[in-house]
């Protein structure tokens, strides 16, 4: 599975758009771009995933660069419930194990 | 529907000492999952199971072992425990590709609230 860079820390005012970017040049064809979140003490949730369309739900929006070597997620009004460590992954979708890797992930801090 | 849940929720042990973590899943996933995490580190993959009767290690196996005796339980047992296994365990499940492939449902971990064990 490919390597993901993210930044350590990103500050947000609330009700602004909080774009958090993630580094992963070495993706595989095959392989999506998942994110998940982890609020304070709590097990980390699943958010979005996509391999080359930009992707939305309710959450959030996924934007994946051209050449899939870059995305950024979007959680375009965010709220103080939104300060969580968010994790970029790579990985195949149809991968036999289903392992996820965590990296350090990027402590998002919603400020009133 | 409960998703994952987690036996005890907060643990003390002393060292040497043996205990069990209980996970359970009412989804029918196929695929369980046990990981720690340390302050300030993502979660790390301690063991896994990609069905009844089938486990495998992950990245930090040493002084863990686990069993899935049925589809819906995974156990993460302490044989013997060490300060250095203080941590937040979390179980995870998902879909197997077959499973998610008949319905079309996503790939995504679902996870348990976690389990705090300290050991002294």
């Amino acid at each position: 599975d490919a390597k993901t860079t993210q930044p350590t820390s990103m500050d947000c005012a609330e009700g602004r758009a909080a774009n958090l970017p993630c580094n992963h040049s070495t993706i595989s064809g095959n392989e999506y771009v998942y994110w998940y979140r982890q609020i304070h003490s709590q097990g980390p949730q699943y958010i979005i995933h996509g391999l080359k369309n930009n992707e939305t739900n309710e959450m959030a929006s996924l934007i994946i660069t051209e050449d899939r070597k870059s995305s950024t997620l979007i959680l375009p009004h965010a709220t103080l419930r939104d300060t969580a460590v968010y994790y970029c992954i790579v990985r195949v979708w149809s991968s036999n194990t289903g392992k996820l890797i965590f990296g350090q992930g990027t402590t998002l801090q919603v400020k009133p | 529907n409960a998703g994952v849940t987690q036996t005890p929720k907060f643990r003390v042990l002393k060292t040497g000492q043996s205990m069990t973590l209980l996970c359970a899943q009412d989804m029918n996933h196929e695929y369980m999952y046990w990981y720690r995490q340390d302050p300030g580190m993502g979660l790390r993959l301690i063991h896994y199971s990609v069905g009844e009767g089938t486990t495998a290690k992950g990245e930090v196996p040493d002084g863990y072992n686990v069993s899935r005796l049925k589809k819906q339980n995974f156990l993460l047992g302490l044989e013997s425990a060490a300060p250095s296994q203080t941590s937040v365990y979390f179980c995870a499940s998902s879909y197997s590709p077959l499973q998610r492939l008949a319905g079309g449902q996503y790939n995504e971990q679902f996870f348990g609230p976690g389990t705090r064990l300290t050991v002294l």
